[in-house]
């Protein structure tokens, strides 16, 4: 079974500049989720889609906007880039049925990650 | 506010003795916790779960503790290996509370840990 597949794993972008980053969650799953890592804040939860309704959403500024396709694929997208956005983005995707959580931990499996560094 | 605390920032233990990672957490709403482990270049895996009504989760050398009225987890990993050095992060989640059905999950700032040969 393939897993959580991240594209591109690294990127070069400078100030002012917008990036797309691409998800493929593994087959079946239905929620996406999105976390930014840094080296000072951990990783920080952006936002989570299930069944291309976005279901929550974390404190980042509107600059970073996401979606997710029928086919459960996820990009999200921030725009005018600051050097605070220098970060490793962490897509992460979980099995959900009927969109009600099982009674489990919610385990996510996370890809590889988009090492974005802004200039 | 930082929900999840993770208050050491690195660990180093001898090979075959035991790692001890420590968690705090201050949202009494959290139903469950799990443990992530991180390598370098890669995304974080699952290592380890427990739920708020437990108080102990075992799989093979790695242990979770509950404290609930502490607000406190620890993992411990017996006996510690080399290929046991990572960052483990301690994350919990209110899912089963919040009525949203959200799989967002609350990280610490993680724990990197040597194990020593």
């Amino acid at each position: 079974k393939a897993g959580v597949t991240q594209t591109p794993r690294y990127l070069i972008k400078t100030r002012g500049q917008q990036v797309t980053l691409s998800c493929s969650p593994i087959s079946g799953h239905r929620s996406v989720s999105w976390y930014q890592q840094t080296p000072g804040q951990g990783l920080q939860f952006l936002f989570e889609y299930f069944s291309e309704t976005q279901r929550n959403k974390g404190n980042f500024p509107g600059r970073f906007s996401g979606r997710q396709f029928s086919n459960s694929r996820s990009e999200m997208n921030v725009s005018t880039l600051e050097l605070g956005d220098s970060a490793l983005y962490l897509c992460a995707s979980s099995l959900m049925a009927s969109g009600i959580l099982p009674s489990g931990a919610n385990v996510l499996t996370f890809g590889a990650g988009s090492r974005l560094t802004v200039l | 506010d930082q929900q999840v605390k993770q208050n050491s920032p690195s660990l180093s233990v001898q090979e075959g003795r035991i790692s001890i990672l420590n968690c705090d957490y201050t949202n009494s709403m959290f139903d469950y916790f799990l443990w992530y482990k991180k390598y370098p270049a890669e995304g974080p895996t699952f290592l380890i779960s427990i739920s708020s009504i437990k108080d102990k989760n075992e799989d093979g050398r790695f242990t979770v503790f509950l404290n609930k009225s502490a607000k406190h987890l620890s993992l411990h990993i017996v006996p510690s290996q080399p290929g046991d050095s990572a960052v483990y992060f301690c994350a919990a989640s209110a899912g089963g509370y919040s009525g949203a059905g959200s799989y967002q999950l609350t990280f610490g700032k993680g724990t990197k840990l040597s194990v020593i040969p």
